[in-house]
């Protein structure tokens, strides 16, 4: 099946520093893959599209200027939180359409900013 | 109203219950149907995946979706403690929008 690799699992930054995420889907091209937040005990919350080789679609509420999303190839999406702040701690996903799949997420990223 | 409603439970049953999980949904226009399985500190994974009305059986898992009543379930039988997780229901449009619209989830657990 479809496997999309997200890196790094789990990762703690003092705040102020900034901290990328990336994603890759490994078998299969995508050009468009979804960034989520979710809280615990929440359901996913859409922050962004992601599309290859063009500027990404934020949800409204999203800061753009905070989470910094490059798509630049068919098989990676990098999600960039500038000067993190404890309030953005969270376990942040991504995910990508596949033709056969659906959806496949990557395993998440849980964020702590110290 | 929330467009897909589901019960965050937790809902706890013994092993080797039949489970049902339910969504409702208020969009006509979704027709795309998927359960993901998320367990603790994880990515939600890929359970079933079915378009429009009827039945889909992989396994111990039976997804149905009722798009006359706008109501769609999963049911797992012999419930495993493996199977203790959060379950999300999705939907999406047709065409159009390929964003899926989540339900909150509901927590299972599975007690031995």
């Amino acid at each position: 099946g479809a496997v999309v690799s997200q890196h790094p699992s789990w990762v703690i930054c003092k705040s102020g520093t900034s901290v990328k995420i990336e994603c890759r889907s490994l078998d299969f091209q995508a050009t468009t893959m979804f960034w989520y937040r979710q809280f615990p005990k929440q359901s996913l919350m859409l922050m962004a599209t992601s599309n290859e080789g063009s500027k990404a679609t934020y949800e409204q509420g999203v800061e753009k200027d905070k989470f910094l999303i490059n798509h630049a190839s068919l098989t990676l999406s990098t999600l960039t939180v500038t000067s993190a702040h404890p309030e953005d701690s969270s376990f942040y996903i991504c995910s990508a359409r596949d033709a056969d799949y659906g959806y496949t997420f990557g395993s998440g990223t849980r964020l702590t900013v110290v | 109203q929330k467009e897909v409603e589901q019960d965050p439970g937790p809902l706890s049953v013994p092993e080797g219950a039949i489970v049902s999980l339910n969504c409702t949904y208020s969009n006509s226009a979704f027709q795309y149907f998927m359960w993901y399985r998320q367990y603790s500190r994880k990515g939600p994974e890929l359970l079933m995946y079915t378009y429009s009305s009827g039945n889909k059986e992989d396994g111990r898992f039976t997804a149905q979706v009722d798009k006359s009543s706008k109501y769609i379930s999963l049911f797992i039988r012999d419930s495993q403690p493996s199977d203790s997780a959060t379950y999300l229901c999705a939907m999406t449009l047709s065409g159009g929008s390929y964003i899926p619209t989540f339900g909150r989830g509901t927590s299972l657990i599975v007690h031995p």
